[in-house]
């Protein structure tokens, strides 16, 4: 068990608020990914991090951003939810030598109405 | 752009059977590729990963090739149960970024 916490489970809110969503290792492993998953798109890139405050864009990145202060935490961040970030969203952390992401949490189902 | 494609879609097989899930993908400069499965409102769990150097990787009733050149990697599973049903994905790794195919979703029938 990685030991990757995501919060909170389920989320509905409306188009135009700002959403949060916290990923959570027990571990101090240096990368961490934030992906979401749609029928028809699979699972794609949103962001990911290399360490305290290293951040890059992977595929899907617009409208969102992150943050890492520590290394246990990453936050994802939709700045002005619109209902086409309505999706399940993952986090995961390579454990590996290396940065291949390997163990994913339990994932966000985030509603955006 | 790299793109993973995975066949069949869905398969439904009765207990006991061998079988064999089908993952390609468009470039061949990859670092490794993973085969995860994924329960229903459950996360991924990485099944095998086998690095750009090997051609193969076992654990249990499960066996992964690789074929870099040909673009192709395949999953083979012995004696399928029941407890086998859930969907399963490969993804492709050519650099901080996993490309994930869109699944074979298996139903394993008592």
């Amino acid at each position: 068990d990685a030991g990757i916490t995501q919060s909170p489970r389920h989320k509905v809110t409306e188009t135009g608020t700002p959403v949060t969503l916290r990923c959570h290792q027990t571990e101090n492993h240096r990368y961490m990914y934030w992906y979401r998953q749609d029928p028809g798109h699979g699972l794609r890139l949103i962001h990911y991090s290399y360490g305290v405050k290293d951040t890059d864009k992977g595929e899907v990145s617009d409208g969102y951003s992150v943050s890492r202060s520590k290394t246990e935490d990453f936050l994802l961040t939709l700045e002005s939810a619109t209902s086409s970030q309505t999706s399940v969203y993952f986090c995961a952390i390579s454990t590996l030598e290396g940065s291949t992401p390997q163990h994913f949490g339990d994932g966000t189902r985030l509603s955006i109405l | 752009k790299q793109e993973v494609t995975q066949i069949p879609a869905a398969l439904s097989v009765p207990e006991g059977e061998n079988l064999v899930l089908n993952c390609s993908f468009t470039d061949s400069a990859i670092y490794n590729l993973q085969w995860f499965r994924q329960d229903p409102g459950k996360g991924l769990t990485s099944l095998l990963l086998i690095q750009s150097s090997q051609r193969e990787q076992t654990s249990g009733r499960l066996n992964a090739s690789l074929d870099k050149s040909s673009g192709r990697s395949t999953l083979y599973i012995a004696a399928s149960q029941p407890g086998d049903s859930a969907t399963y994905l490969c993804a492709v790794d050519a650099g901080n970024m996993l490309t994930f195919g869109g699944g074979t979703r298996l139903m394993v029938k008592p």
